[in-house]
Parts: structure tokens; C-alpha cells; sequence
């Protein structure tokens, strides 16, 4: 069974700041990783999506990168900006069956 | 494009009572998935329907069923609706034949049980 880990919980920055935030999973046979970004009472807005072949993808400010051997994702936020201010979740997908979700990481940027 | 449609977006129920959600999926994607996600915690998956049958299914009882239409679309239904299932219920739409694509989300229905 998948599980995932978000590390930090919550994130509490000043504008401008570079950001790092990290997911773990259990089970490595994954076809790829998406981060969502989740605004408070909102649905889910994909940022990014990594093949298992992939090691990176990039999208602006923001860039994940995948180490599949070792179970772990992370997303970078460069520049960070008050409007980054959002939870931020990790699913890895194991094929045909479903997302799993850790409790993702919560975070305020201030102005 | 239209994005993951979801109805209605808040829904209060009383107790005991039965609960129908919507949800119509992006263009072009054939397979639908709903999540149960409670305040502060992840989305939890329910169940995943592809032509029209239930394919995979999370540790939710059987009170909580569903139904996939020819058009792709897809129901939610809770019946004897608990306190504990209030929570935002997500669906999600995707491929079925390849993960290239990941998956679109919808807004959500937020689900009050009084």
C-alpha cells in the first residue's frame, strides 16, 4: 500500500523567498508524480507532472524533481510571492489504479 | 477545453438522509474518480469507474455507491448520511489507457451533514 509524507507540514515565509518542499512515498513502482496546488475550500490545480522516466519538469518559478529509486519528490518555488500562498500536495500514481495523497504542506507567504 | 465540472458546490443534508453528486469530466477523458478529502487531511480515494463499472474501490462502505453514463459522466451516491461524511468531495478525470497525462481535478462539493 502507497503511502506519502509531506515534510514540512506548514511553511511560514517572507516574500521573495526560495522554497523547498518535499514528499516521500513507500512504493517506488510509480508511472509518475503530480503536484497539486489546493487554495483553502478549492479543488485541485495540477502544477506539475513527472514521467517515471523523468528527473525533472519545470513551469515557471516552480520546479520538481524525482528520485524514484529512493521514493522521493521535491518541489522548488522560486521567488516565492503571497499569492503562493496555498497548500500544496504530492500524489504519485501507481498505473491504473489511484492517486495517493499525503496531508500535504501548507503555506504563507507574506508581503 | 471545459475543465472537471462538478454540482452542486455546497449541499447541506440532514442526518439519515441520501445524497446525489455530479460530475462531468474533461473533454476527451474516459475514467472518472472520486475522493473524499475531511478537513485538514488529504483527499481519500472512494471508488474509479471506466466503462461504466466500478474498477477500483477505497476503504469506504457500501453506502457510498456510484454510476458512470455512456457520455463518461458520473454519480456520487451516500445514502444514511453520517456527521463523519461531511468533508469535500473531489472527482477526477483521466485516461484510462495511458498515465501520460495525469490527472484534472473539479472544484469540489462541499458536503454539510447536520
Amino acid at each position: 500500500k502507497q503511502e506519502v509524507t509531506q515534510i514540512p507540514a506548514a511553511l511560514s515565509v517572507p516574500e521573495g523567498e526560495n522554497l523547498v518542499l518535499n514528499c516521500s512515498f513507500t512504493d517506488s513502482a510509480i508511472y509518475n508524480l503530480q503536484w497539486f496546488r489546493q487554495d483553502p475550500g478549492k479543488g485541485l490545480t495540477s502544477l506539475l507532472l513527472i514521467q517515471s522516466s523523468q528527473r525533472e519538469q519545470t513551469s515557471g518559478r516552480l520546479n520538481a524533481s524525482l528520485d524514484k529509486s529512493s521514493g522521493r519528490s521535491t518541489l522548488y518555488i522560486a521567488a516565492s510571492q503571497p499569492g503562493d500562498s496555498a497548500t500544496y500536495l504530492c500524489a504519485p500514481n501507481s498505473g491504473y489504479s489511484t492517486l495517493t495523497f499525503g496531508k500535504g504542506t501548507m503555506l504563507l507567504v507574506s508581503p | 477545453d471545459a475543465g472537471v465540472t462538478q454540482s452542486p458546490t455546497h449541499l447541506i443534508k440532514t442526518r439519515g438522509q441520501q445524497v446525489t453528486l455530479r460530475c462531468s469530466p474533461k473533454s476527451g477523458h474516459d475514467t472518472v474518480s472520486w475522493y473524499q478529502q475531511a478537513l485538514g487531511q488529504g483527499p481519500q480515494f472512494i471508488f474509479q469507474y471506466y466503462e461504466e463499472e466500478e474498477r477500483q474501490r477505497g476503504n469506504f462502505p457500501d453506502r457510498f455507491s456510484g454510476h458512470q453514463f455512456p457520455n463518461y459522466s458520473s454519480e456520487l451516491n451516500v445514502n444514511a448520511l453520517l456527521l463523519g461524511d461531511s468533508a469535500l468531495y473531489l472527482c477526477a478525470s483521466s485516461y484510462w489507457e495511458s498515465s501520460l497525462y495525469g490527472y484534472t481535478f473539479g472544484s469540489g462539493t462541499r458536503l454539510t451533514v447536520v
